[in-house]
């Protein structure tokens, strides 16, 4: 059974760091591109960015280019969100979701999310 | 790449059929067939509903289904329930991703 297992919520001030994970299970993690998705409280779903876990290829949305790193350690099969420096727009709802290139590059599989809290 | 453009809401009666319209430029959902719509129910994951336009995963009950005609894909729920009571976004990969800003249906 593909599995996707995100790490807990997290709860941080304006200006640390942090990174969360999502890792995978069931399935060849190192063949399938992982992507990030955002959902801001109460708003739609935002593309990230996705990474491909064979070779670490990276690919950002503009939108979130230099503003976080998406990196993945196939050791372990789990792949990573991180910020050096939260603001409080960072609070969301993060997902990772793994791509399928067989189903259109389509998001076939979804972790159960992380929820970010950036508050002072 | 901006948002694709859905409807903010549509609503329907038990047993009746709705569509969600999703509309694009001809450089994303205009150019492959690569629209693929999820469902997400408060508090949870988005689940994949269509993929490839038109295609349903394996578990996915055929009461949904999917079309495009130029620059706008569709989504239509037929003989809706009240389990279909959700949002739903439509998503094309052109290279890189983008999603539409969603479609809260209500069964009423």
């Amino acid at each position: 059974e593909v599995q996707l297992v995100q790490s807990g919520a997290e709860v941080k001030k304006p200006g640390e760091s942090l990174k969360i994970s999502c890792k995978g299970s069931g399935y060849s993690f190192t063949s399938y591109w992982i992507g990030w998705v955002r959902q801001m409280p109460g708003k739609g779903l935002e593309w990230m960015g996705i990474i491909y876990p064979g070779d670490s290829d990276t690919r950002y949305s503009p939108s979130f280019q230099g503003q976080v790193t998406i990196s993945a350690d196939k050791s372990i099969s789990t792949a990573y969100l991180q910020w050096s420096s939260l603001k409080a727009s960072d609070t969301a709802m993060y997902y990772c979701a793994r791509v399928s290139a067989a189903a259109g590059h389509a998001f076939d599989y979804w972790g159960q999310g992380t929820l970010v809290t950036v508050s002072s | 790449q901006s948002a694709l453009t859905q409807p903010a809401s549509v609503s329907g009666s038990p047993g009746q059929s709705i569509t969600i319209s999703c509309t694009g430029t001809s450089s994303d959902v205009g150019s492959y067939n690569l629209v693929s719509w999820y469902q997400q129910h408060p508090g949870k994951a988005p689940k994949l509903m269509i993929y490839e336009v038109s295609k349903r995963p394996s578990g996915v009950s055929n009461r949904f289904s999917g079309s495009k005609s130029g620059n706008t894909a569709s989504l239509t729920i037929s003989g809706l329930q009240a389990e279909d009571e959700a949002d739903y976004y439509c998503c094309s990969y052109a290279g890189s991703v983008v999603f539409g800003g969603g479609t809260k249906l209500t069964v009423l």
